[in-house]
């Protein structure tokens, strides 16, 4: 059975600063897996997607890595923004028979201070 | 695009009552899942379609829960009779299958309160 941590469960910092993300899980046959955000009280937005033959993908201030072999993925966030302050998830996509179910962090509470 | 579409967005019900909620998927979207969210236990899948059909209801918590899709653009969650402890955000996603990303969209949940 998929579990995916992640590390820190919640995190402060000023705003200007880069910040990392960490996400592990335990079986590397994944299909992909997904960043969301989600803001209090609201739902998911996907940030980013990593394919299980990709080893990062870009968007804007935000750079997420995949490391199948070790079960590791990291979100880095360049020059935070009070407005990044939010929860962020990630999910692993099961392959084979499984395809298609999301199996979900706890989260990381990112709080970005002005 | 609308996105996901849930509703209601707040329900408040007294134990034993029965609770429907409803989603409506993204059009041109073939699969869809309902998904669970405590403080305790996180996000968790609770069942997941793909064209109409339901493949996966392993995490569906017991047989006072039920789900259906009757036509591709509408999916309902039923709880009969509630409990307490189903009060939860709820959760609908949907993606298109067979698509490279296999990426998910969700919708806006919807907060549930069992007295």
């Amino acid at each position: 059975k998929q579990e995916v941590t992640q590390i820190p469960a919640a995190l402060s910092v000023p705003e200007g600063e880069n910040l990392v993300l960490n996400c592990s899980f335990t079986d590397s046959a994944i299909y992909n897996l997904q960043w969301f955000r989600q803001d209090p009280g609201k739902g998911l937005t996907s940030l980013l997607l990593i394919q299980s033959s990709q080893r990062e993908q870009t968007s804007g201030r935000l750079n997420a890595s995949l490391d199948k072999s070790s079960g590791r993925s990291t979100l880095y966030i360049a020059a935070s923004q009070p407005g990044d302050s939010a929860t962020y998830l990630c999910a692993a996509n099961a392959g084979g028979t499984s395809y298609g179910k999301l199996t979900f962090g706890q989260g990381t509470i990112l709080t970005v201070h002005p | 695009d609308a996105g996901v579409i849930q509703s209601p967005r707040h329900e408040v019900t007294e134990m034993g009552q029965e609770v429907t909620l409803r989603c409506k998927p993204i059009s041109g979207h073939n699969s869809l899942f309902w998904y669970r969210q405590t403080m305790m236990r996180g996000l968790e899948l609770l069942i997941y379609f793909n064209n109409n059909v339901p493949i996966d209801d392993s995490g569906m918590p017991e047989d006072r829960f039920s789900a259906k899709m009757p036509n591709a653009s509408f999916s309902t969650l039923k709880i009969q009779p509630s409990e307490p402890r189903d009060s939860a955000v709820y959760f609908c996603a949907s993606r298109v299958l067979g698509t490279g990303d296999n990426e998910q969209f969700f919708g806006p949940g919807t907060r549930l309160t069992v007295l």
